[in-house]
């Protein structure tokens, strides 16, 4: 079954510091990786797409991971802010029907 | 901003009542998904329309249904409303069926 799984399912730290956020996915046949960013209430919004060949991509404070051989990819925020607070989703596109399939997401909140 | 926009904002229904959500989709864009995202979820996919044609279906039950109009603008209709279908409903449009999609700000529906 495609399935996206993320971890944690929230996460509270102090601004400034670094965190990492981990997806595991089973989807197949894989054919990209998106990571959203979505404020509460409001539309996703793309951070970085990643392909099967790609493994590392950066988008200013945001570096995104991708291991296609153990399926996990991971989004890595350094020196967070407190505007950096939100849910970050990821999602696979693949499967048979070349569809999104979308994580649960991970609830970051940043604390002063 | 995406350029993507949604109507209205805020909705309160009772059980029981139809509702119809829109959204406009970004200049040059003729496709448009239509998700439904719980409280604390990530988005689940409803369906997709291609040049005014649906071009893929989640697994909602057929009192969800959809329009897409010649400008590739796009309704989503709900049917004989249900407590769980209080959501924020999601439009995002893209160049083509399998492009980066670009969200709208949602939709808050409430149905008591």
């Amino acid at each position: 079954k495609n399935q996206v799984e993320q971890s944690p399912q929230s996460l509270i730290i102090l601004e400034g510091k670094n965190c990492t956020l981990q997806c595991n996915y089973t989807v197949s046949p894989f054919s990209n990786l998106r990571w959203y960013k979505q404020d509460t209430g409001r539309g996703p919004v793309s951070l970085t797409i990643m392909t099967f060949s790609e493994n590392t991509k950066s988008n200013g404070r945001y570096t995104a991971t991708l291991d296609a051989d153990t399926k996990q990819s991971s989004l890595h925020i350094t020196a967070s802010q407190l505007s950096d607070s939100a849910s970050y989703i990821c999602v696979v596109r693949g499967g048979s029907n070349y569809q999104l399939i979308w994580g649960a997401g991970t609830k970051l909140i940043i604390k002063p | 901003e995406t350029g993507v926009t949604q109507s209205p904002t805020h909705l309160i229904k009772t059980r029981g009542q139809q509702v119809t959500l829109r959204c406009s989709s970004q200049s040059g864009h003729n496709t448009v998904s239509w998700y439904q995202q719980a409280l604390g979820q990530g988005p689940q996919f409803i369906f997709q329309y291609y040049r005014e044609e649906e071009n893929g279906r989640g697994n909602f039950p057929p009192r969800f249904s959809g329009l897409q109009f010649p400008n590739y603008s796009s309704e989503l209709n709900v049917n004989a409303l249900e407590l769980d279908d209080s959501a924020l409903y999601l439009c995002a449009s893209s160049l083509g069926r399998g492009d980066e999609q670009f969200f709208g700000p949602g939709t808050r529906l409430t149905v008591l």
